[in-house]
């Protein structure tokens, strides 16, 4: 079975600091990719990766940055938490244009 | 803005009753994906479809992909409490599936 695993399932921080969401893949996937998701916003393509050290901005990556070190992780950061940035996170990978796999969520809350 | 766009945004049926959610755009897909999403856990792939026309069945979900590649929809037949949860369509383009905002299905038992 594919795997996804996300660091957390939820998370409160403060604004103004800096929060890491980690995400680890057991497929040897090409591809990841870091969405939010919001309420009547559906799934919004923050950045994603397409193999090792590269990376690339998707629809929202403002406020957001990303390293993918190795293959199977992929880490999304906030550089400087805001309100703003409540919403679910979610993580996902895939073989070169094939099926994508997600993983459960990260819930966080920004106080 | 979206791309695509869904609807019901929302829909409550009682069990055993059918469904229809659409999702529609103003170009053309290469193809387009189907998944549902259950409270607390990420979306998972129901479906791909690819050729204009198109009709996937699984078990009581059937998919439709539009002649012109513009639109799609997904039927389920006598619904059951499990199929409660987000749906959500997805166009690919290389790299990227941009999502519509989803049809949230509540089925009551």
């Amino acid at each position: 079975d594919v795997k996804v695993t996300q660091s957390s399932r939820y998370l409160v921080k403060r604004t103004g600091e800096k929060v890491f969401l980690e995400c680890v893949q057991d497929m040897d996937h090409e591809n990841m990719f870091w969405y939010r998701q919001d309420p009547g916003l559906g799934l919004r393509l923050i950045y994603f990766s397409y193999d090792v050290k590269m990376k690339e901005k998707g629809d929202i990556p403002e406020g957001y940055s990303v390293s993918r070190e190795k293959k199977e992780r992929f880490s999304l950061i906030l550089e400087s938490a805001s309100t703003n940035q409540t919403s679910m996170y979610l993580c996902a990978s895939r073989r070169w244009r094939n099926e994508q796999y997600f993983g459960p969520g990260t819930r966080l809350t920004v106080t | 803005t979206q791309l695509l766009e869904q609807s019901p945004q929302f829909l409550s049926i009682q069990e055993g009753e059918n469904l229809t959610v659409y999702c529609n755009s103003s170009s053309v897909f290469s193809s387009l994906q189907w998944y549902r999403q259950e409270p607390g856990e990420g979306p998972v792939l129901l479906v791909t479809v690819v050729t204009g026309g198109e009709v996937k069945k699984l078990k009581r979900l059937t998919f439709q992909f539009g002649d012109a590649r513009k639109d799609s929809s997904l039927h389920i037949t006598a619904a059951q409490p499990g199929d409660t949860g987000l749906y959500l369509c997805a166009r690919s383009n290389d790299y990227k599936l941009s999502f519509g905002a989803g049809t949230t299905v509540t089925v009551r038992a």
